[in-house]
């Protein structure tokens, strides 16, 4: 069966901007969780949404905002991009969030 | 709070020989989900093995076992027989549950793990 798909793989944004990041979940799993990557910070949660609503939220300004749709896919927004936000964007999906978490390949966002 | 420590940033192993990733938690849940998965340079995140508090038994997964001391709060990974295939970080984490009742996941800062041939 298919993995977690994120898009795109790769992204160059200017400062100021704004970007919206996707994923898709594994078929049945429906709880989708995020993570930004840094060298300096590690792996850190942004948000986790399970049936369309949030459920968890990480330390992260209000510029970071995420949904999920109905049919699990799950889309994450950072609006007003700062040089910061550079960073390995991971989504994981998973059916309860009981077992291993399925991880994406990652959306690698830089911001120049 | 959860929390995950990884002492180790790196490591080397001689291939074919076992290795000991360690990993040490802290949470007041009483009951919790540990997890380690492996990142190579390509980025993702590769699940390895999983053991829940209450299980009895330490989790085995092929090359792959978890050694569970849930009185020293300790989970470390021990992996066997070391293949060049295994250079890669290492992350340790922790499923509990935030005040709010739901789960949280919560990763340790990584051990990069280098085998040399």
């Amino acid at each position: 069966k298919a993995g977690v798909t994120q898009t795109p793989r790769y992204l160059i944004k200017t400062r100021g901007q704004q970007v919206t990041l996707s994923c898709s979940p594994i078929s049945g799993h429906r709880s989708v969780s995020w993570y930004q990557q840094t060298p300096g910070q590690g792996l850190q949660f942004l948000f986790e949404y399970f049936s369309e609503t949030q459920r968890n939220k990480g330390n992260f300004p209000g510029r970071f905002s995420g949904r999920q749709f109905s049919n699990s896919r799950s889309e994450m927004n950072v609006s007003t991009l700062e040089l910061g936000d550079s960073a390995l964007y991971l989504c994981a999906s998973s059916f309860s969030g009981d077992e291993g978490y399925t991880f994406g390949s990652g959306t690698r966002l830089t911001v120049v | 709070a959860q929390k995950i420590t990884q002492t180790q940033p790196g490591m080397f192993v001689q291939e074919k020989e076992a290795v000991t990733l360690d990993c040490t938690y802290d949470t007041s849940d009483p009951s919790y989900g540990l997890f380690w998965y492996k990142q190579p340079s390509s980025g993702e995140m590769i699940f390895l093995i999983y053991q829940g508090s209450y299980d009895q038994q330490n989790a085995t997964e092929g090359r792959y076992s978890l050694n569970f001391q849930k009185a020293r709060k300790s989970a470390n990974l021990v992996i066997s027989a070391s293949q060049l295939g295994d250079s890669a970080m290492y992350f340790c984490a922790m499923r509990g549950v935030n005040s709010g009742g739901y789960q949280k996941v919560t990763f340790g800062t990584g051990t990069k793990l280098q085998v040399i041939p």
